[in-house]
């Protein structure tokens, strides 16, 4: 079983849709999950954190964190072309280390 | 743009030879976090540098070697070279080693031949 798990995609949704991308993880002493957006050729980007159970939101998106699932999810409401990328989720269970799933690709269609 | 840089920006070597990548971190982090990204993968993690000693290592063998100086920049360096180390390598710097948030900088492209 892989430590992050994401289905690789791609997802697609029209243009104003919502988009929601799924990670299960596998280690439950597992304490912080990022979601990255990653555009082809470049790096990751810090999209956003989740410490606690519930949900986070910052502008058009959301993160929802259930431990008990080991589940986290990121939605994007209003989605955009420019939202067309790979979203990477991690998860911190260390200190040091971010294990990362392989992403998922998602496709925005004008 | 987070303020962390890398070079160089791509990079072709020949199996067998060594190669050493650079890393200058965000201004004020002092954690520089090492990750390899092969085609179609996420990052793994390879090691970490805190006050310019290894403070955590991933499952890379020892001819992946690093380096942090006092100014918190660091480098990489791969030795025997072999195929499967072509992937873009990433460094992401943070404050602190307990950091939850860690940065990632533009990256840097091998290609080994």
């Amino acid at each position: 079983q892989k430590e992050v798990e994401q289905n690789s995609g791609p997802l697609s949704v029209p243009e104003g849709a919502i988009a929601s991308l799924n990670c299960t993880y596998s280690d439950r002493g597992s304490q912080s999950f990022f979601w990255y957006r990653q555009y082809s050729g470049k790096s990751p980007e810090l999209i956003m954190f989740i410490y606690s159970n519930g949900d986070k939101e910052d502008g058009r998106f959301t993160a929802q964190l259930n431990k008990a699932s080991q589940y986290v999810s990121l939605l994007i409401r209003d989605s955009q072309p420019s939202d067309s990328a790979t979203y990477l989720c991690a998860v911190k269970t260390g200190f040091q280390k971010l294990v990362f799933g392989t992403g998922t690709r998602l496709l925005v269609s004008p | 743009e987070t303020g962390v840089t890398q070079s160089p920006t791509h990079l072709i070597k020949t199996r067998g030879q060594q190669v050493t990548l650079r890393c200058s971190s965000q201004s004020g982090h002092n954690t520089v976090s090492w990750y390899q990204q092969a085609l179609g993968q996420g990052p793994q993690f390879i090691f970490q540098y805190y006050r310019e000693e290894e403070n955590g290592r991933g499952n890379f063998p020892p001819r992946f070697s690093g380096l942090q100086f006092p100014n918190y920049s660091s480098e990489l360096n791969v030795n025997a070279l072999e195929l499967d180390d072509s992937a873009l390598y990433l460094c992401a710097s943070s404050i602190g080693w307990s950091s939850r948030e860690q940065y990632f900088g533009p990256g840097t492209r091998l290609t080994v031949t």
